[in-house]
């Protein structure tokens, strides 16, 4: 079975610059997350959506970050304008269900780093 | 809202010893709580976890973790350490109910294993 995919795998921008990521979840996976991995941190979400609809953007920076699953299979989540703080890993995860027992599937991650 | 704490950012270990990884939650209901590993370079892959029922949940690779409402803890053991554990271990939290599938990550134990 394939993984959760997603690309690049590396990203080195400037500030100010804008970037995307982007995620294939595992097919069949109804419910798609996106993490936020600062360095010495655990993941943190930022947005979650159930098929094509988000269930929770609540830590989501929305006057730089926007995320869309417009077909509710892949996703992208883009930056901009990008600011020093915003180097991490950026990890998708992708689950079957909402349920809450339920497991999630993590991808290898985007390592961001701006300049 | 719920939290998790994970004493320690860094444990090491001999190969052959006891390996534990201390985990504390703090929740307003009763949680599901899960042990996720993350090699160099990898997603996360989840460890074991916690729902209802036993209170001593067995996990891969040798793992477990006991559940322990009146310490507010979930620690991880392994009674024997090898080579390959090494990598970063996040203890998660999830509040259940409306929540979905929103986890609450601690900030990640290092774990070192020497020859």
């Amino acid at each position: 079975e394939a993984g959760v995919a997603q690309s690049p795998r590396y990203k080195i921008i400037e500030k100010r610059q804008s970037v995307a990521f982007w995620c294939n979840p595992i097919s069949g996976h109804a419910t798609l997350y996106w993490y936020q991995q600062i360095l010495g941190q655990g993941p943190k979400l930022l947005i979650q959506f159930q098929n094509n609809g988000v269930v929770d953007d609540s830590q989501l920076p929305k006057d730089r970050f926007s995320a869309e699953r417009l077909k509710g299979v892949d996703s992208t989540l883009k930056i901009q304008p990008a600011k020093l703080e915003d180097s991490a890993v950026y990890l998708c995860a992708s689950s079957f269900t909402l349920q809450g027992n339920e497991k999630l599937f993590f991808g290898s991650g985007t390592q961001l780093s701006v300049l | 809202a719920q939290s998790v704490t994970q004493l320690g950012s860094h444990v090491s270990v001999s190969e052959g010893a006891l390996v534990l990884l201390r985990c504390n939650y703090s929740s307003s209901v009763p949680p599901y709580l899960f042990w996720y590993v993350q090699y160099p370079n990898q997603g996360l892959q989840l460890l074991l976890k916690y729902t209802t029922g036993a209170t001593l949940v067995k996990g891969i690779n040798g793992f477990e973790a006991e559940f322990k409402k009146s310490e507010t803890s979930f620690h991880l053991t392994k009674p024997s350490a090898h080579m390959s554990d090494a990598a970063e271990y996040f203890c998660a939290c999830h509040a259940g109910g409306t929540s979905y599938g929103k986890l609450t990550f601690g900030q990640g134990t290092i774990l070192t294993v020497h020859p």
